[in-house]
């Protein structure tokens, strides 16, 4: 079975750092990229990053930038989500996906459950 | 950035009923738009991608469509488990921005 799972999520204070990670099974994890995306409590999905299949060029969403880090271990079929210099409003349950093109359209076809990031103090 | 607006926020609909939304892109995305369907407390589901293209195993009464820069989901035959919250997300560029939901309640 397709499966993506997160963990790591925490409650961390003001400026803190924390790493989320993702351990993904039943498909060929090296040949896809892979992102983050974030729903804050009550609220829609924001996409946070994603990372090229060999994990050779990231991308990010301006909020996150310069404090957030993608990398992958395509070895250990894992995903991670470094970030530094947490902000109240990185609160969020934050999901791993699994990305793919569709008709030239890229999209987020499976979906891990989600682990939730508390910045609070 | 590429915004997505979607439309209505809510919606009450009953059994049996066919429901539209509408997402729009603030410019050109071709026929790059996916729809997702999120149930409380639930990750995301991928519903339709490309404007058009129903995702593997979901039911036929989900269809997608487009008109230059506006899209349309409709469900045709609304069934109780299609009640949750529904979002657009356009496959264009990075970054790769979602609508801001439209949740389907009876």
């Amino acid at each position: 079975e397709v499966q993506l799972a997160e963990s790591g999520g925490n409650l961390v204070q003001p400026g803190g750092s924390l790493r989320l990670s993702c351990a993904a099974s039943g498909f060929t994890f090296s040949s896809y990229s892979m992102n983050w995306v974030r729903q804050a409590p009550g609220k829609g999905l924001e996409w946070v990053s994603d990372i090229s299949s060999g994990g050779t060029t990231a991308s990010y969403a301006d909020s996150v930038k310069g404090r957030f880090t993608i990398s992958r271990d395509n070895a250990k079929n894992s995903l991670f989500l470094q970030m530094n210099s947490l902000r109240d409003e990185d609160t969020a349950v934050y999901y791993c996906a699994r990305g793919g093109f569709g008709s030239g359209s890229y999209y987020l076809d499976i979906w891990g459950q989600g682990t939730l990031v508390t910045v609070s103090s | 950035d590429i915004q997505m607006t979607q439309s209505p926020s809510s919606l009450s609909a009953s059994v049996g009923d066919r429901v539209t939304i509408t997402c729009r892109a603030s410019q050109s995305i071709s026929a790059y738009l996916n729809w997702y369907q999120q149930k409380p407390g639930k990750a995301p589901k991928l519903l339709i991608f490309a404007a058009y293209s129903l995702q593997s195993g979901v039911p036929s009464r989900f269809s997608g469509s487009r008109s230059g820069t506006d899209f349309t989901l409709t469900i045709s035959n609304l069934q109780p488990e299609d009640f949750a919250t529904y979002y657009c997300q356009q496959g264009y560029n990075i970054p790769r921005t979602f609508g801001h939901g439209t949740k389907v309640e009876i």
